[in-house]
């Protein structure tokens, strides 16, 4: 089983469409998640670290469901600008120095 | 601008050659690392270095070797015993406060020909 795993999609959405992608994570022990964006043949950036209570940043809302270990992402009012691929990220069994990276959920955005 | 500076961005090599990919930060991260990724899997983890002169194995180091002599660089040799080094090289930092954030480089892609 995959320390992290996402549904690889793609997803392929209209423009304002409400969109969401889900992460299951293996390691009942991960402190602390995140959700990184990539464009194709880009770098990684951070979208938005997961706090249990919840989190929204715009049109962003992250989830945390550590009973489940699930984490999810919720993307309103989709625009063009949103296609890229979203990585789900933890941390591993030794803190920050190892994040484990899902391989991702890419998302399309079309007129 | 602060930032992370990953040099080649294209770089294709024959087969039993030895590479170096350069990193450069001026961000003033202690901690630095590489990762490598391939096309559908997560980034993993190569090597990673908290401090100058000190570093780390990750999940996938056979075949690599890192050097940290100075807190801004952290280069990454693949050698001919990467038995399959054809893949996308992603160096990052972060402050050892450990927000959790990972600031990377543009990347290098390395073709074995």
């Amino acid at each position: 089983r995959k320390e992290v795993e996402q549904d690889p999609g793609p997803f392929n959405v209209p423009e304002g469409a409400t969109v969401a992608f889900n992460c299951t994570y293996s390691n009942s022990a991960s402190q602390s998640f995140f959700w990184y964006r990539q464009d194709c043949r880009k770098e990684p950036k951070l979208l938005m670290s997961v706090y249990s209570s919840g989190n929204e940043d715009g049109r962003f809302t992250a989830q945390l469901n550590r009973a489940s270990q699930y984490i999810s992402l919720l993307i309103r009012d989709s625009k063009l600008s949103d296609s890229a691929t979203y990585l789900c990220v933890v941390t591993g069994l030794h803190g920050y120095n190892k994040l484990i990276f899902g391989a991702g959920t890419r998302l399309a955005v079309h007129p | 601008d602060g930032g992370i500076t990953q040099s080649p961005k294209y770089l294709f090599r024959k087969e039993g050659q030895n590479v170096t990919l350069s990193c450069e930060q001026n961000l003033n991260h202690d901690a630095m690392y590489w990762y490598r990724q391939d096309p559908g899997q997560g980034l993993r983890l190569i090597y990673y270095s908290q401090i100058v002169n000190d570093f780390q194995k990750g999940d996938i180091a056979e075949g690599y070797s890192v050097s940290r002599e100075k807190k801004e660089s952290f280069p990454l040799t693949v050698t001919s015993a990467q038995k399959n080094p054809t893949a996308f090289y992603l160096c990052a930092s972060s402050t050892p406060t450990g927000t959790g954030e990972l600031f990377f480089g543009e990347g290098s892609r390395l073709t074995v020909l």
